[in-house]
């Protein structure tokens, strides 16, 4: 079973820099499977940050980028801001139309 | 502009089958470079991919999650403005805000979601 792995939580102080990642359980994750990161308010419907691995959505502020780093892909927020108090999901790509979210991470802001 | 609205029966009974729609207005679901996939949301937990389905010359090409594969449908209807799905042998575990977005086809990422239409399964 292909499960994609996410910091369940994680804390970053006002102004501060975070880096979530993107995990795979049966192999490295790399641009071949396009990780895509998405962010949303429970309820909501979530809004696209990054695609293929570093592009940012249109409108996204480049606070927000996108990377692999080591064996993972990564989702750094630079100045963090209390906005950015957020759910946030990766998404890679498995091939023939199937994709695969990972559990999330719930990103504080204090 | 591209918009999706999707629309259920908001509850639906044990073992029975649902029935969601996605109404896509302001793009052709047979648009290239392009497909469109249900996801959804359990309460309080993350997002899920349920299926996506591939449309072109009339001919639907569907692809599911592996662990929903042997409940789950996925199609585009005849007027070719809906996408719908289908789960049967519903439990309450299929309780969610059920999601349809618009896929990219160069870069495998979904680009526009709907604002999701939550169903519960209780008897």
């Amino acid at each position: 079973q292909t499960v994609v792995t996410q910091e369940p939580s994680f804390s970053v102080s006002p102004g501060g820099t975070v880096t979530l990642t993107c995990g795979l359980n049966s192999d490295s994750v790399s641009t071949s499977y396009y990780p895509s990161w998405y962010r949303q308010t429970p309820g909501q419907a979530p809004r696209t940050l990054i695609y293929s691995t570093s592009t940012r959505s249109s409108g996204v502020p480049d606070r927000y980028s996108g990377s692999i780093l080591g064996n993972k892909a990564a989702l750094t927020i630079t100045g963090a801001q209390a906005d950015d108090e957020s759910d946030y999901y990766c998404v890679l790509y498995m091939g023939s139309g199937i994709s695969v979210f990972g559990g999330g991470t719930k990103l504080t802001v204090l | 502009q591209l918009q999706l609205q999707e629309s259920g029966p908001g509850l639906a009974r044990p073992s029975e089958t649902l029935s969601l729609t996605c109404s896509v207005s302001g793009d052709s679901i047979s648009r290239n470079g392009y497909y469109w996939a249900w996801i959804r949301q359990p309460p309080g937990k993350g997002l899920e991919f349920i299926a996506s389905i591939y449309y072109r010359g009339g001919i639907g090409s569907p692809y599911y999650n592996p662990s929903l594969k042997s409940r789950v449908t996925i199609f585009v209807d005849r007027s070719e403005r809906q996408v719908s799905v289908t789960l049967k042998s519903l439990t309450a575990a299929d309780t969610a805000l059920y999601f349809c977005a618009r896929a990219n086809n160069d870069w495998y990422f979904f680009d526009t979601w709907g604002q999701g239409t939550q169903v519960t399964v209780a008897s």
